[in-house]
């Protein structure tokens, strides 16, 4: 069946640097891909997305870039913040959203 | 104010006894969907749900029965639960239409089935 897969699981960056998560997925027929932030205790909440008539999107400190040849998609952190630290899920679809594994990343100070 | 509704937040149960979690959304999606957390394996999709009267499997469909006859209502149903379904529960819901499909969590029902 369909599948994302994610990485790294874990990621630790120095406050200040810059962190780069991964995503690829199986279903050629997604085009949606959502990015979602979960701290601890709380809901996971959209961060960016991004469709597939798009190569590349920035939002202030964050960006997630398409390679839909590859089938691979990213997101990318800029100048971390302390409050950047929680665990990050990738998907990837279409009526039906597929949830990578999620990447906590631990932001140093 | 856009919100999904849980209840209850946290439970409590033993093996074998009926429970059902409800989950309500006041922004007329049409898609809802149930997800399962455990740690180190993300968000499992349970059922979700299109449309009125409109239900599919997600990944995770053992155990867990749903029923979609109003469209801002999506409860899950546990007709006997085991140990193996305690876990964090979310429910989310989204828009079909157009660029719209963002998917809004609830809170989160943490179930707990001794």
């Amino acid at each position: 069946g369909e599948n994302v897969e994610q990485h790294p699981s874990t990621l630790s960056v120095q406050e200040g640097d810059s962190a780069v998560i991964k995503c690829t997925y199986s279903d050629s027929a997604s085009n949606y891909f959502p990015w979602y932030k979960q701290e601890l205790g709380k809901r996971p909440q959209l961060i960016i997305d991004i469709r597939s008539n798009v190569g590349e999107k920035k939002d202030q400190r964050i960006a997630v870039t398409l390679n839909k040849t590859a089938k691979h998609f990213s997101l990318h952190i800029t100048e971390t913040q302390p409050e950047d630290s929680a665990v990050y899920f990738c998907a990837a679809g279409d009526d039906k959203i597929i949830f990578g594994k999620g990447t906590r990343l631990h932001i140093l100070p | 104010e856009a919100q999904v509704t849980q209840n209850p937040r946290y439970l409590i149960t033993v093996t074998g006894k009926k429970l059902t979690v409800t989950c309500s959304q006041n922004m007329n999606h049409e898609y809802m969907s149930w997800y399962r957390q455990d740690p180190g394996l993300g968000l499992r999709q349970i059922y979700y749900s299109m449309n009125v009267e409109v239900t599919d499997k997600g990944d995770v469909p053992e155990g867990y029965k749903v029923s979609r006859k109003e469209k801002r209502n999506f409860p899950l149903i546990l007709e006997s639960p085991s140990p193996n379904q305690t876990s964090l529960y979310f429910c989310a819901s989204s828009s079909l239409k157009g660029q719209e499909n963002i998917q809004y969590f609830g809170a989160g029902t943490r179930l707990s089935v001794l």
